[in-house]
């Protein structure tokens, strides 16, 4: 089957530092990724998409990769502050909706 | 914050009710998509609907049900509640052009607890 995994359920990290999830795809290969925010009892918030023929997309303090090699795709962020802290979703785009990894939960240590 | 709005924020309901939850559209997005989520879990498709037709289906059973009005509102209707149905209900909209790479806007969801 075609998966979508985000291996690492929770990530903790102390302020100012970079933190890095990743998010691994098996028997196939998106045309995009796409990256997403939420906070506890609320809706994902989109953050990132990245094409197969793009090997980085940066936006502010976020940067994400994807290597097609590796099937693998990695989310930045830089200079994290405790209000980074959320679930962050990966997703691949299916016919006509998106496939959603478990999530990352990143909680930022002042 | 995002233009779609969800009601109700919480419910709660018993073994083998029906419910129905709400959805309000972002100005200007004529699809919406209706996804649950499980504790711990990423959200999973039910379905979508584009021009008040539906247009593609997760692998729920036909007791998940939906519509889509003129205004491009959508309902999410649910039949003989099974305790598994307990999740986060998320209702999401979209321009629906450009459907490979299309970000969705979601709302902040309904709390369904079945007991």
């Amino acid at each position: 089957s075609q998966k979508i995994e985000q291996n690492s359920e929770a990530l903790n990290i102390q302020e100012g530092k970079t933190a890095t999830l990743t998010c691994n795809y098996t028997n196939y290969s998106p045309a995009y990724l796409q990256w997403y925010r939420q906070d506890p009892g609320r809706g994902p918030v989109f953050l990132l998409l990245i094409r197969e023929n793009e090997k980085e997309k940066r936006k502010e303090r976020l940067k994400v990769t994807f290597d097609t090699t590796l099937k693998q795709s990695l989310f930045h962020i830089t200079a994290s502050q405790p209000a980074d802290s959320a679930t962050y979703l990966c997703a691949r785009t299916g016919a006509n909706n998106l496939f959603f990894g478990t999530g990352t939960r990143l909680t930022v240590i002042p | 914050e995002t233009g779609v709005t969800q009601s109700p924020t919480h419910l709660i309901k018993t073994r083998g009710q029906q419910v129905t939850l709400r959805c309000s559209s972002q100005s200007g997005h004529n699809t919406v998509s209706w996804y649950q989520q499980a504790l711990g879990q990423g959200p999973q498709f039910i379905f979508q609907y584009y021009r008040e037709e539906e247009n593609g289906r997760g692998n729920f059973p036909p007791r998940f049900s939906g519509l889509q009005f003129p205004n491009y509102s959508s309902e999410l209707n649910v039949n003989a509640l099974e305790l598994d149905d307990s999740a986060l209900y998320l209702c999401a909209s979209s321009t629906g052009a450009e459907r490979a790479n299309e970000k969705l806007f979601f709302g902040s969801g309904t709390q369904l607890s079945v007991l």
